[in-house]
């Protein structure tokens, strides 16, 4: 079955650390993944993805995410973290259709 | 430059009240078009998605229909609100043809069933 494991739900940080949320996918899952961020009562906003190519993805924000076949993992990171990405994030592979984790809430504190 | 956007933002509606959302993409042509529910808690539900105008798949049995009757617009419906159906829908585009699974979203539309 195709699936998209987030395994943690909840993060919490302090404002500069470093972050990683972590992402596996199911082999069935396809090769294309996405990371999203969703900020509160917003739509979701492609953070990065991976489609091809080299294995470091870089994206907006200051965010990167390192596909790893071996382990079946998509990875999310940050060096420092800042207040304003506290949010809801969400790891995505493409199947037959977009199959989406259960979220990961990163909360940075001061 | 393609935009996607959903009314009404926020909705309160009373069990066994109709429904209807609506969603609109604008700059691109014959998009894959999408609708999602966010319950509190959750992650993401496909509920409907579309190919065409007229050809919706449904994802998931339940009180709620879509229809397509233009190739840009998108309307979620449900005949009788139940509260299980409070939660935040969004809708989401896809470029036709390009199976890479990237979606874009709208800015969702969170629905209050009292």
């Amino acid at each position: 079955a195709q699936s998209v494991t987030q395994l943690d739900s909840q993060v919490p940080v302090f404002e500069e650390a470093p972050v990683e949320l972590r992402c596996n996918y199911s082999s069935s899952v396809s090769v294309y993944l996405f990371w999203y961020v969703q900020y509160p009562n917003q739509g979701l906003q492609l953070l990065l993805k991976y489609l091809s190519g080299s294995t470091l993805v870089k994206g907006i924000n200051g965010f990167e995410a390192e596909f790893n076949k071996s382990q079946t993992s998509f990875h999310l990171r940050k060096p420092s973290v800042h207040i304003s990405d506290t949010a809801e994030y969400f790891c995505a592979g493409y199947g037959t259709a977009l199959i989406f984790g259960k979220g990961t809430t990163l909360s940075v504190s001061s | 430059s393609q935009t996607i956007h959903q009314w009404p933002a926020t909705l309160v509606q009373p069990v066994g009240s109709p429904l209807s959302l609506e969603c609109t993409v604008e700059g691109t042509s014959n998009p894959n078009l999408y609708w999602y529910r966010q319950a509190a808690g959750r992650g993401l539900q496909l509920l409907f998605y579309s190919v065409g105008i007229g050809q919706i798949s449904s994802e998931v049995p339940q009180n709620l229909s879509a229809s397509r009757p233009q190739d840009r617009q998108f309307i979620l419906s449900s005949k009788k609100l139940l509260l299980s159906d409070s939660g935040f829908y969004l809708c989401a585009w896809s470029r036709a043809g390009v199976n890479t699974g990237e979606l874009f979203f709208g800015e969702g539309s969170r629905l209050t069933v009292l």
